[in-house]
């Protein structure tokens, strides 16, 4: 079946432009999460929604970061204005249910690279 | 939130040793699961023990919880230079995922 995608795989950007990052969760799956990664870092959470409930933002870094979740399905990670310090891996992440085990299913990431 | 933390930082073994990664964390859980990463396969769920089993075992992998202690163990025997990878402990309760910087193990051949 088919798991989490994102997309693109790649993106290098200009500093100062706008980028946009979009997540396909598994079918059904009510919980969906972004995180980033920088090099030889661990993950950091960014924002996490759950069903119809207000999403949690409480990992975002600025206001330069939202995302957003259309018909509790696709995401976009929307990042404006990129710093050079923006570029990581972000990786969308999808659970079942929240709170039932919640074992997460990762897709393969988006990799930014802000110039 | 919270998070586990990894220890050792980074294990080094020969193919064909017992790999033993540790964790700790500090709040009540509901279940604590197991988390690898490798540049081939991504970030991918490995096991997942909850708070009132004290041990799980898959393949050659074998957890240990204990809560009164706060603590988590995973023993992967046999290694194998495919199982070089960053593994991540998730305590999880009724709250978002936090992952902390993992344990990189290097199996050599």
């Amino acid at each position: 079946g088919a798991g989490v995608s994102q997309s693109p795989s790649n993106k290098v950007t200009e500093k100062g432009k706008d980028v946009e990052l979009r997540c396909d969760p598994i079918s059904g799956h009510t919980a969906l999460y972004w995180y980033r990664q920088s090099l030889g870092q661990g993950l950091e959470f960014l924002i996490y929604f759950q069903g119809n409930s207000a999403p949690d933002k409480s990992g975002l870094p600025s206001d330069r970061f939202s995302a957003e979740r259309t018909g509790g399905s696709v995401s976009t990670l929307t990042i404006q204005r990129t710093q050079q310090e923006d570029s990581a891996v972000y990786l969308c992440a999808s659970s079942l249910v929240q709170g039932a085990g919640n074992e997460q299913f990762f897709g393969p990431g988006t990799r930014l690279t802000v110039l | 939130s919270q998070q586990g933390e990894e220890d050792p930082q980074a294990l080094s073994i020969q193919e064909g040793e017992n790999a033993t990664m540790n964790c700790s964390y500090k709040t009540s859980i509901n279940n604590l699961q197991w988390y690898r990463q490798n540049s081939g396969r991504g970030l991918v769920h490995l096991i997942l023990i909850r708070s009132n089993e004290r041990e799980k075992h898959s393949g050659r992998l074998r957890v240990t919880l204990d809560t009164s202690k706060k603590s988590s163990s995973l023993l992967i025997t046999a290694s194998r230079a495919a199982d070089t990878a960053s593994y991540f402990c998730v305590p999880s309760g009724f709250q978002k995922l936090v992952f902390g910087t993992g344990t990189r193990l290097l199996v050599s051949p």
